[in-house]
């Protein structure tokens, strides 16, 4: 069974900084792509960023390009996303959620996703 | 760049069949067959309930369709049940290797 596990969210103040993780198992990690997806509470879903499966490439939403940086570690089976200047706006639920497979374009399509972080963004 | 357009609620009876519209542009929706819709029960995590435009993951029922003419994907539930009360959001890869998600479609079962 595929699960992902989502780590390290909690209250930081604005400009701070978090890193969150998402550890996997139930499949081969390296030939997924992973992305996370946040949800500010009451709010839609809002797609944050996706590495490939070999990690050499990322992509990033607008609103989070030059502040976050996603990366993983596939020795550990664990992604990562690194929250840096954080903004009020920031505050969200985090996601990750197992993207295409290796050769496939990514991000395009999230099964399963984790059971998700919350990220208080407050002073 | 703007999210998907997705009416913000629709209802339909027990049994019935509803359509979730999810408009974009040539630079999403109308650009790639990777159209994806998500069910969303509150207070849980999105399930996929289907990909790349009209592909059902296993386990999930086949009163789910999706299809997609130009700039507008649809999803359809038909035989409408109690459990389908829910959240829905369609996403799309745009040409900018990002993803855009539709804003939500709460869909009330009367």
């Amino acid at each position: 069974e595929v699960q992902l596990l989502e780590s390290g969210g909690g209250l930081v103040q604005p400009g701070g900084s978090l890193r969150l993780s998402c550890a996997a198992s139930g499949f081969t990690f390296s030939n997924y792509g992973m992305s996370w997806v946040r949800q500010a509470p009451g709010k839609g879903l809002e797609w944050v960023s996706v590495i490939s499966g070999t990690g050499g490439s990322a992509y990033y939403a607008d609103s989070v390009k030059g502040r976050f940086t996603i990366s993983r570690d596939n020795s550990k089976n664990t992604v990562y996303l690194q929250m840096n200047s954080l903004r009020a706006e920031d505050t969200a639920v985090y996601y990750c959620a197992k993207d295409g497979p290796v050769g496939v374009i990514v991000p395009t399509r999230f099964d399963p996703w984790g059971q998700g972080t919350l990220v208080i963004v407050s002073s | 760049q703007s999210a998907l357009t997705q009416p913000a609620s629709v209802s339909g009876s027990l049994g019935q069949s509803i359509t979730i519209s999810c408009t974009g542009t040539s630079n999403d929706v109308g650009a790639y067959n990777y159209v994806s819709w998500y069910q969303q029960h509150p207070g849980k995590a999105p399930k996929l309930m289907i990909y790349d435009v009209s592909n059902r993951p296993s386990g999930v029922s086949n009163r789910f369709s999706g299809s997609k003419s130009g700039n507008t994907a649809s999803l359809t539930i038909s035989g409408l049940q109690a459990e389908d009360e829910a959240d829905y959001y369609c996403s799309s890869h745009t040409r900018s290797t990002t993803l855009l998600f539709g804003g939500g479609t709460e869909l009330t079962v009367l």
